[in-house]
């Protein structure tokens, strides 16, 4: 079975703060993904990244980066956390290949408060 | 970019049949994904459809139209452990994974 972990179920964190959220996953996934989740606003893309080193931006990037050093580790950093990012945050990960049913494996969530 | 519409909320009988749709207008198309996610927990995989027809798996099924930019999922003999939200996804064509998420229907089953 894939696993997908994230270091903290929950995290509370100040204004202006940098903030480090990990991700790791074992089952040798080319590609992963950090989202946030909110009421009414469904799952949207912050950033995924398809190889070590790449990244590529999702729909909502701002006051957002990330790194990918290694394979199974994706961060997600908030550069100056403010009010607005608190969310629940969700990672993912996927085989790149052979394209077709390669679905996505899902952390159980980091529930981040910015107080 | 992609645009993903799905009812935000239904209720079915327990031992019923529930549809839940979902529709999308995207700049590209290579494959739709469904998700169940309970409450409080990661969504999980339930079903893919890349090309026209119907997929079944169980007591789920899930149909899609590309011409018609449409897909639903089909759940049969419901369950009370089927109460849950469901998530449609869409992936982009091109050599990227990325994968657009619909806001989900929260789906209630009630005895």
């Amino acid at each position: 079975d894939v696993k997908v972990t994230q270091s903290s179920r929950y995290l509370v964190k100040r204004t202006g703060e940098k903030v480090f959220l990990e991700c790791v996953q074992d089952m040798d996934h080319e590609n992963m993904f950090w989202y946030r989740q909110d009421p009414g606003l469904g799952l949207r893309l912050i950033y995924f990244s398809y190889d070590v080193k790449m990244k590529e931006k999702g729909d909502i990037p701002e006051g957002y980066s990330v790194s990918r050093e290694k394979k199974e580790r994706f961060s997600l950093i908030l550069e100056s956390a403010s009010t607005n990012q608190t969310s629940m945050y969700l990672c993912a990960s996927s085989l790149s290949a052979p394209v077709g049913n390669q679905p996505q494996h899902f952390g159980d969530g980091t529930r981040l408060s910015i107080l | 970019g992609q645009n993903i519409d799905q009812p935000t909320e239904m209720t079915a009988t327990e031992g019923a049949i529930v549809q839940i749709n979902c529709t999308y207008q995207t700049s590209g198309f290579n494959g739709l994904f469904w998700y169940q996610q309970h409450a409080g927990e990661a969504p999980t995989f339930l079903s893919y459809n890349v090309l026209d027809g119907l997929e079944e798996k169980g007591r789920f099924s899930s149909f899609l139209s590309r011409s018609k930019g449409y897909s639903y999922l089909l759940l049969k003999e419901l369950q009370m452990k089927d109460s849950a939200s469901y998530l449609c996804a869409v992936r982009e064509g091109g050599g990227y994974q990325k994968v657009t998420f619909g806001t989900g229907t929260k789906l209630q089953v009630i005895p």
